[in-house]
């Protein structure tokens, strides 16, 4: 498709196994973003790639959380040790460069649960 | 550090009424962006401005940027159901490289 893909749409896992997010972007675009949106907020930056590179991690909230981008195009954001508190949806959002003025493309997001 | 406030935080009206919801910020952005979101979906976005008083419509949605740029707004005219969702704004910087979005407005038109 031409849109951001976002996979698994729906995860549900234990507290304390890892988890992988992917995301898809645009074809082209060259940065790609991470959100996370607790029920019923708005959204909390995570990371920005421009590129594989990722000049602004501030958002990650903890060492647990971890992202990576390769062929300027797939991204994985991997959370380890899950914690309740990681429940959440986590967005990818992804635009044709790297500014502010940039419109963002957004997917329709993982879905986490942690039991 | 840049933010943008929106008010209200949540609005339920009746199908047919009016509404105003606001974006603002002691910061001065170059551009705002309205974004839509529905449940189950990310965000889609809706309208860039990027002219201090510029006014855009979008069929019944008219957005307006600030003299100053540091506030919008998002008028709706004869709201129907298919408006509700959660509305968010965000600001873009010359220079910076993302957007600073606020924590939306989820807004119930109610049949």
């Amino acid at each position: 498709g031409a849109g951001v893909s976002q996979s698994p749409s729906n995860k549900v896992t234990e507290k304390g196994k890892d988890v992988e997010l992917r995301c898809d972007p645009i074809s082209g675009h060259t940065a790609l973003y991470w959100y996370r949106q607790r029920l019923g907020q708005g959204l909390e930056f995570l990371i920005y790639f421009q590129g594989n590179s990722a000049p602004d991690k501030s958002g990650l909230p903890s060492d647990r959380f971890s992202a990576e981008r390769t062929g300027e195009s797939v991204s994985t954001l991997t959370i380890q040790r899950t914690q309740q508190e990681d429940s959440a949806v986590y967005l990818c959002a992804s635009s044709l460069v790297g500014q502010g003025s940039q419109p963002q493309h957004f997917g329709d997001g993982t879905r986490l649960s942690i039991l | 550090t840049q933010l943008l406030e929106q008010s209200p935080q949540f609005l339920s009206i009746q199908e047919g009424e009016n509404l105003t919801v606001y974006c603002n910020s002691s910061s001065v952005f170059s551009s705002l962006q309205w974004y839509r979101q529905e449940p189950g979906e990310g965000p889609v976005l809706l309208v860039t401005v990027v002219t201090g008083g510029e006014v855009k419509k979008l069929k019944r949605l008219t957005f307006q940027f600030g003299d100053a740029r540091k506030d919008s707004s998002l008028h709706i005219t004869a709201a129907q159901t298919g408006d509700t969702g959660l509305y968010l704004c965000a600001g873009g910087t010359q220079g910076a490289q993302k957007l600073v979005f606020g924590q939306g407005t989820r807004l119930t038109i109610n049949p």
